[in-house]
């Protein structure tokens, strides 16, 4: 157990339709990280929050966004689904806001858009 | 940019073979370094990181990895393979020098462990 949990660990939905995956990350991490991994993708950087502030952004589409709560959750909004944004969500958690940190990951939210 | 080359897909040794999976990136400087592992429906979990010092570092599992300047590699070994090990690996590496930390990921070797 990383200490990383994410909700929901499946979810399926309909093109056109909008989602929001959520993160908590570990005790006393102030970094959240979200990434998508898929099949013909790989695992792909999305964004990183650091202390409810935006630190950096990958490969994030306009359709999709994200913010951190004071609390220091984090929440994945992707609207306007398409079939291709079916994938496995991964959050993951950091100490510190730079690379030295390790990442620890949850178990992922795995969407499935019809 | 930062990228990292894993040019195995897929590996399959026999339990308690040795195992070694290559990884090569391209950064400007030397990075940090991480191996990560991904068991089926489980999220990544951290074997070894490097940042400095000494070139051959030991993680978890009995997993260790050497970082080659020279050849701009991070390869991770075992000497000999459990069943348990089965799983996809992951290269990761880091930008130094940074607040905003984001790694990037190679695209990962799948291990297949015959009994």
């Amino acid at each position: 157990d990383s200490g990383v949990t994410q909700t929901p660990k499946h979810l399926i939905t309909a093109t056109g339709q909008r989602v929001t995956l959520r993160c908590s990350p570990r005790s006393g991490d102030l970094s959240v990280y979200w990434y998508q991994q898929s099949l013909d993708q790989g695992l792909q950087f999305l964004i990183q929050y650091y202390n409810g502030e935006e630190r950096a952004k990958g490969n994030i589409l306009e359709r999709f966004s994200a913010q951190q709560f004071p609390d220091l959750h984090s929440e994945l909004n992707l609207s306007s689904l398409e079939l291709g944004d079916s994938a496995l969500y991964f959050c993951a958690s950091s100490v510190v806001a730079g690379n030295t940190g390790e990442l620890f990951f949850g178990e992922g939210s795995r969407l499935t858009v019809l | 940019a930062q990228s990292v080359t894993q040019p195995d897909i897929h590996i399959t040794v026999s339990e308690g073979a040795s195992l070694e999976l290559r990884c090569n990136y391209s950064y400007g400087a030397t990075p940090y370094l991480f191996w990560y592992v991904q068991s089926p429906g489980q999220g990544l979990q951290l074997l070894l990181k490097y940042f400095s010092g000494d070139t051959l570092v030991q993680g978890i599992k009995g997993f260790e990895a050497e970082f080659k300047r020279s050849q701009s590699s991070f390869n991770l070994r075992k000497p000999s393979v459990h069943w348990s090990d089965a799983a996809e690996y992951f290269c990761a590496v880091g930008a130094r020098d940074t607040n905003a930390g984001k790694s990037t990921f190679g695209d990962g070797t799948t291990l297949t462990v015959k009994p």
